[in-house]
């Protein structure tokens, strides 16, 4: 069963602890992507990968890192220098990095700072 | 730069009705144009998208959008509503020759019995 798995599907931190998101794609995809996702704000990118060993920052990458030493993973690492981290984080993949492409989205992580 | 606009942050309709969810969207540049939709607590799962030709652009679960290059805008339509359709609705834009969507802020679909 192909598809995008994250973990987990909850998380709690408490504040000024680095904590580090789980995507995982099994479709072969070339690209991936990381987004948060705030009530009433849409998505907005963090980092994407159009190939392993590398990434580019998105709109909002402060306060995140990431690594692509695989193809099928692309760990998010939530440092204590995001400011605001409480949110619902979403890992995309598509086939290649082309803008036409559709991307495909895991279920979520829901990040909670305590 | 690029931006999307969804005029409306919640739709209520009733179960049969016919829904209309806007999106309005400015960019100098030729721009694909996609819908996606997120089922509670679930990830976005894509409806339909514009890439080029016909302007009429046909989903999954019966939804439509008509791209309007005059209006800059790609409303998505169905014409009989469901329960299974309550769900939040993202337009989302993409310029030719970048490499990242820009989403809008989201509608929400719900629908009364």
């Amino acid at each position: 069963d192909g598809g995008i798995t994250q973990s987990p599907k909850y998380l709690f931190r408490k504040e000024g602890q680095n904590v580090t998101l789980s995507c995982e794609q099994n479709l072969n995809h070339d690209a991936m992507y990381w987004y948060r996702q705030d009530p009433g704000q849409g998505l907005r990118l963090i980092y994407y990968s159009q190939i392993v060993n590398d990434f580019q920052k998105g709109d909002i990458a402060e306060g995140y890192s990431v690594s692509r030493e695989k193809k099928e993973s692309f760990p998010l690492t939530v440092t204590s220098a995001q400011k605001n981290p409480t949110a619902f984080y979403l890992c995309a993949s598509s086939p290649v990095a082309q803008i036409t492409d559709t991307q495909y989205f895991g279920p979520g992580t829901r990040l909670t700072v305590l | 730069a690029q931006s999307v606009t969804q005029l409306d942050s919640q739709v209520p309709v009733f179960e049969e009705a016919p829904v209309e969810l806007r999106c309005n969207y400015s960019s100098s540049v030729s721009v694909y144009l996609f819908w996606y939709v997120q089922y509670p607590n679930q990830g976005l799962q894509l409806l339909l998208k514009y890439l080029s030709g016909s302007t009429l652009v046909k989903g999954i679960n019966g939804f439509e959008a008509e791209f309007n290059k005059s209006q800059t805008s790609f409303h998505l339509r169905k014409p009989s509503v469901h329960i299974s359709d309550t769900a939040e609705y993202f337009c989302a834009v993409g310029l030719q020759g970048a490499q990242k969507l820009v989403f809008g802020q989201g509608t929400r679909l719900t629908i009364n019995p």
